[in-house]
């Protein structure tokens, strides 16, 4: 079964600070796996999505990286803003017929003070 | 804006009752699922449907039913409420399944069961 780990669960930093959210899975075998932003009360925004055959995608300050072999993915912030805090949640997608459900793990909730 | 839109935002509900979360979305996608997010855990997948007519069974679908008729709407059933069904429930829908499709999400509902 695919679990997905999200290290720290929790992160304080001082606004302008770079900073970096990790997330490992367990079973290699992927499609995809997806950044996603989460605001308290709110849904799911995406950030990025890496297909397996990729090693990375940018969007403005975020970066994000794969490595599949090794089942692990960062997601790189730079110049971090008060406005960034929010919970970040990866998750995969498992590669495999009638394997449709997104494997999330917990978060990292950030908070960039001012 | 074209996306996932869910209501009611906020229920509360007395034990055994029953109620109907409602999913629509104007994307033209194909799947639909339901996830719920309980306080500190990841999302998990309730039920989800790859189209018109067909649907099955996810992580946790215990309590729980939906149905698609239309491309458009995906609704999600609870029947005799339980305390343990007090969640935060997503729906998203994506367009297809695999490497190149991301997922989006709508903003929740939040529910209480009391």
């Amino acid at each position: 079964k695919q679990e997905v780990t999200q290290i720290p669960a929790a992160l304080s930093v001082p606004e302008g600070e770079n900073l970096v959210l990790n997330c490992s899975f367990t079973d290699s075998a992927i499609y995809n796996l997806q950044w996603f932003r989460q605001d308290p009360g709110k849904g799911l925004t995406s950030l990025l999505l890496i297909q397996s055959s990729q090693r990375e995608q940018t969007s403005g300050r975020l970066n994000a990286s794969l490595d599949k072999s090794s089942g692990r993915s960062t997601l790189y912030i730079a110049a971090s803003q008060p406005g960034d805090s929010a919970t970040y949640l990866c998750a995969v997608t498992l590669s495999g017929a009638g394997s449709y459900q997104l494997t999330f793990g917990k978060g990292t909730k950030l908070s960039v003070i001012p | 804006n074209a996306g996932v839109t869910q209501t009611p935002k906020f229920r509360i509900l007395k034990i055994g009752q029953s109620m109907t979360l409602q999913c629509a979305q104007d994307m033209n996608h194909n799947y639909m699922y339901w996830y719920r997010q309980d306080p500190g855990m990841g999302l998990k997948l309730i039920y989800y449907s790859v189209g018109a007519g067909i649907t099955d069974k996810g992580e946790v679908p215990n309590g729980y039913n939906v149905s698609r008729s239309t491309t458009e709407d995906f609704p999600l059933r609870l029947e005799l409420a339980a305390p343990s069904q007090t969640s935060v429930y997503f729906c998203a829908s994506s367009y297809s399944w695999g490497r190149n499709y991301g997922y989006t999400f709508g903003s929740g509902t939040r529910l209480t069961v009391v």
